[in-house]
């Protein structure tokens, strides 16, 4: 069965704070994907990978940056974090037209 | 760019009433249309998809098809239970080279069922 692995389901962490989230896949796939998702506003892409080492950056990159050192992980680095970064974030990765993603990570920044 | 556009929420029905949300999209080519459902406190999952236009997508009593002279794929259900409440995500992925599977979301529906 495919699976999305994130770390960390629900987080709290002062303004400042460097945070990593991480998410790892065991399906082998080569795009692996970073979202946030806000009410109203639906999913926006933060970053993508599309190979080891490899990144792009989505629609709404600033504030953050990802790490993708092996192919099953991805990780989203936010690298001063600011209470406007307050937000469910989810991890996909992707197969030809079938996109998988994790359960997501409640993120609070106080 | 890209861009996906929902009926604005949130839905509210009856148990066993029919459920209609709209979707519509702006995308160059020739994109392949998705639904995803969130169950409350839980990631994205697939519900049905299209690839190309006159296809239609169906799963668990939802169907959509994919309509390009109206550039639309509506999700709808003849008789909705309340397990069916959820927020659904409209989503195109664009067939060009450099997608690299991205997917462009709509901003989501609320939808409840009561009994």
């Amino acid at each position: 069965d495919v699976k999305v692995t994130q770390s960390s389901r629900y987080l709290v962490k002062r303004t400042g704070e460097k945070v990593f989230l991480e998410c790892v896949q065991d399906m082998d796939h080569e795009n692996m994907f970073w979202y946030r998702q806000d009410p109203g506003l639906g999913l926006r892409l933060i970053y993508f990978s599309y190979d080891v080492k490899m990144k792009e950056k989505g629609d709404i990159p600033e504030g953050y940056s990802v790490s993708r050192e092996k192919k099953e992980r991805f990780s989203l680095i936010l690298e001063s974090a600011s209470t406007n970064q307050t937000s469910m974030y989810l991890c996909a990765s992707s197969f030809l037209d079938t996109i998988y993603f994790g359960e997501g990570s409640w993120l609070t920044v106080v | 760019g890209d861009s996906v556009t929902q009926m604005e929420g949130p839905v509210t029905l009856s148990e066993e009433a029919f459920l209609t949300i709209n979707c519509t999209y702006t995308a160059t080519g020739y994109p392949s249309l998705f639904w995803y459902v969130q169950y409350p406190g839980e990631g994205l999952q697939l519900l049905l998809k299209a690839t190309k236009a006159d296809d239609k997508g169906s799963n668990k009593g939802f169907e959509a098809t994919y309509r390009k002279e109206t550039t639309s794929f509506h999700l709808e259900k003849g008789s909705v239970q309340v397990s069916d409440s959820a927020v659904y995500f409209c989503a195109l992925k664009n067939a060009g080279g450099t997608s690299y599977g991205k997917l462009t979301f709509g901003q989501g529906t609320i939808l409840t069922v009561h009994p």
